[in-house]
C-alpha cells in the first residue's frame, strides 16, 4: 500500500531563516506531487505540483520554492522566512492528472515568529 | 478563475440528525469533485470522488451528489454521530492536476 510521509511535523522558526520541509512518498511510483498551505481562516491553497523528476510547476508567486530531486520526494524551501509563511503545509500525491484523488499527508505546522 | 464556495461555514447538531453540506462552484468545466474530510491538526482524508459525468456517490453513511450545469455539490450525511465531528472540505478538478478547495464546513455532533 502507499503512505507519504512529511517531517518535521511542526517547526517553529525566526523571521529571515531558512525553510526545508520534506514529503516522500512511498509504494507508488512516478506520483504527480503537490505542496498546499492551510492558513488560518482560508482554504488549502496550492504552491506547487510536480509531474515528474525535476518537474515543477508554480501556482502562486512567493519566497518559497520547490525541488523535486527524486522520484517520489518533494521538498519546499525557503531562503528568508517571513511572518506570512506561517501556516500548515500539506504535501499529498496522486497517481495521475485530472480523474483521480489526492492523498494527504500528516501535515507540517509551521510557525514564524 | 475557478472558486469554491462551502455553506455553513459552521454547523452543529445533536447526535442522530441527518444533515446536509453545500458546495458550489463558478466554473462548470470540472474533471470531477471531492469531498474530503479534515480532523484538527491533521491532513485531509479522501470521502468520495464523483467524476464529473456521474451525478451520485455513495459510501455507508455518506451520499455525495453533483449537479455540474449549476455547480453545485451536496454531501449527506445520515445518523450523525460524535465521530462525525471534523471540517469538511469540497474540493473541485478543474485544471490540470490540480484542485480548488473550499473554505469548509466545521461541523460539530454532540453527543
Amino acid at each position: 500500500s502507499q503512505t507519504i510521509h512529511q517531517w518535521p511535523a511542526t517547526l517553529v522558526q525566526p523571521v529571515g531563516s531558512p525553510l526545508s520541509l520534506e514529503c516522500t512518498v512511498e509504494g507508488t511510483s512516478n506520483p504527480n506531487l503537490y505542496w498546499y498551505r492551510q492558513a488560518a481562516g482560508r482554504g488549502l491553497q496550492l504552491l506547487f505540483y510536480s509531474v515528474g523528476i525535476g518537474q515543477i510547476s508554480s501556482e502562486v508567486p512567493q519566497n518559497l520554492s520547490a525541488s523535486r530531486p527524486q522520484d517520489r520526494q518533494f521538498i519546499l524551501s525557503s531562503k528568508k522566512l517571513l511572518l506570512s509563511d506561517s501556516g500548515f503545509y500539506l504535501c499529498a500525491w496522486s497517481p495521475g492528472q485530472g480523474t483521480n484523488t489526492q492523498y494527504f499527508g500528516p501535515g507540517t505546522r509551521l510557525t514564524v515568529l | 478563475k475557478q472558486e469554491v464556495t462551502q455553506i455553513p461555514a459552521a454547523l452543529s447538531v445533536p447526535e442522530g440528525e441527518n444533515l446536509v453540506l453545500n458546495c458550489s462552484f463558478t466554473d462548470s468545466a470540472i474533471y470531477n469533485l471531492q469531498w474530503f474530510r479534515q480532523d484538527p491538526g491533521k491532513g485531509l482524508t479522501s470521502l468520495l470522488l464523483i467524476q464529473s459525468s456521474q451525478r451520485e456517490q455513495t459510501s455507508g453513511r455518506l451520499n455525495a451528489s453533483l449537479d455540474k450545469s449549476s455547480g453545485r455539490s451536496t454531501l449527506y450525511i445520515a445518523a450523525s454521530q460524535p465521530g462525525d465531528s471534523a471540517t469538511y472540505l469540497c474540493a473541485v478538478a478543474s485544471g490540470y492536476s490540480t484542485l480548488t478547495f473550499g473554505k469548509g464546513t466545521m461541523l460539530l455532533v454532540s453527543p
